[in-house]
């Protein structure tokens, strides 16, 4: 089976920007999270999408948003980008009696 | 949801068994212990995962006492390629979300010639 993949892989933008970021599930997972990873906050969980309702949701400003399509592909939109925004992103999927599997990730540098 | 605590690194040598141990006191009867590893720029990549006693793959094995309170992962004869942090998480996984999972700070483990 193909694993996650994340798209793009790396991205530059400003301030004030807004940005998407797509992942692809691997085959059968209805379930897929959405991370950012910083060096001083490390990995936190942004979100969880199953079924295309969202069934969690981390700590994070409203700037903050994704969705999940009905093939279970989903994407995530950060809006009025700041610098503190730039981070690694990362999508995980997962079906009901596996854990999460995480893809490549997404670098965000915002300028 | 259980907290769970490493130490934040570890050095050894190639060849080397290395042994991490992982605290998680309040961990819940439905949760399991899931071993992480990740490269720098990369996403974490699934070592192991295991609810009681020992589990072994090809990789690492898992050990977790009767009490659940602690778990350790064990890698055999590490390599310089084994240099990476590793995440331990306690979580209801087979329950089906992720939105528990909480990532610690993890493990940096050097490995050196």
């Amino acid at each position: 089976k193909a694993g996650v993949t994340q798209t793009p892989r790396y991205l530059i933008k400003t301030r004030g920007q807004q940005v998407t970021l797509s992942c692809s599930p691997i085959s059968g997972h209805r379930s897929v999270s959405w991370y950012q990873q910083t060096p001083g906050q490390g990995l936190q969980f942004l979100f969880e999408y199953f079924s295309e309702t969202q069934r969690n949701k981390g700590n994070f400003p409203g700037r903050f948003s994704g969705r999940q399509f009905s093939n279970s592909r989903s994407e995530m939109n950060v809006s009025t980008l700041e610098l503190g925004d730039s981070a690694l992103y990362l999508c995980a999927s997962s079906s009901s009696g596996t854990p999460p599997y995480f893809g490549p990730g997404t670098r965000l540098l915002v300028l | 949801l259980a907290k769970t605590t490493q130490p934040i690194s570890m050095d050894s040598y190639e060849g080397q068994e290395v042994n991490i141990t992982c605290s998680h006191n309040n961990i819940a009867t439905n949760d399991y212990i899931t071993w992480y590893q990740q490269f720098p720029s990369q996403g974490p990549r699934f070592i192991i995962q295991g609810y009681k006693t020992k589990v072994t793959n090809e990789v690492a094995s898992l050990f977790i006492p009767a009490d659940r309170k602690s778990s350790t992962l064990s890698l055999p004869r590490v390599s310089l390629s084994d240099t990476a942090v590793y995440y331990c998480l306690v979580g209801d996984i087979h329950g089906g979300s992720q939105g528990n999972l909480i990532f610690g700070k993890g493990t940096k483990l050097s490995v050196k010639p």
